[in-house]
């Protein structure tokens, strides 16, 4: 079956414009998340959400990141007012998951540059 | 709060060796271990993880993980190495009070020389 998919694969933009990325996670997985990998450095949790309760939005840096989810579909993160720090790949994964323990499937993620 | 720490940026080590990726957590509770791995050019995959029950883990390609509740510890370990495992290696910790919320640490590449 299809894993997940994120598009766009790569975004270039101007400082100050607002971006949005989306993910379209593997069917019937319950659990979404979204993390962020600046060059050379780890995985930075940034939010997920797993069926209809609310999101753990912990890992957001700042209010210019917001995302949405429609039910157990498709994902968009939002960045507004774009900052060069905002530069990095932000990789999506989703599971099979009611318990927290299931395995996460990651997206090949959208490579972010901001100019 | 969970935190995951890889001591090492970087492990050389020789084909045919055994290797070892160290990984040392902090967190309330039980912990949800896990290693994933990034090839060059591909996506995040998934190796092993550690819920409950045995401490040593086997997982894909060959690899294991050994669980040190003591020592806070999920080193993962391969016992004949291969160039192929050159890869960036991600440990990560979920806390088992509940949560999805899932930490990783900074990665360490690991190099295997021919």
């Amino acid at each position: 079956g299809a894993g997940v998919s994120q598009s766009p694969s790569n975004k270039v933009t101007e400082k100050g414009k607002d971006v949005e990325l989306r993910c379209d996670p593997i069917s019937g997985h319950t659990a979404l998340y979204w993390y962020r990998q600046r060059l050379g450095q780890g995985l930075e949790f940034l939010i997920y959400f797993q069926g209809n309760s609310a999101p753990d939005k912990s890992g957001l840096p700042s209010d210019r990141f917001s995302a949405e989810r429609t039910g157990e579909s498709v994902s968009t993160l939002t960045i507004q007012r774009t900052q060069q720090e905002d530069s990095a790949v932000y990789l999506c994964a989703s599971s099979l998951d009611m318990t927290g323990v299931e395995t996460q499937y990651f997206g090949p993620g959208t490579r972010l540059l901001v100019l | 709060a969970q935190s995951v720490a890889q001591p090492e940026d970087q492990v050389n080590v020789a084909e045919g060796n055994p290797l070892t990726v160290k990984c040392t957590y902090s967190v309330s509770g039980n912990p949800y271990l896990f290693w994933y791995v990034q090839y060059p050019n591909r996506g995040l995959q998934f190796l092993l993880k550690y819920i409950t029950g045995d401490n040593l883990v086997k997982g894909s390609y060959g690899f294991e993980a050994e669980f040190n509740k003591s020592q806070t510890s999920f080193h993962l370990k391969k016992p004949s190495a291969l160039v192929s495992d050159s890869a960036l290696y991600f440990c990560a910790v979920r806390s088992g009070t509940g949560g999805f919320k899932t930490i990783f640490g900074a990665g360490t590449r690991l190099f295997v020389k021919a």
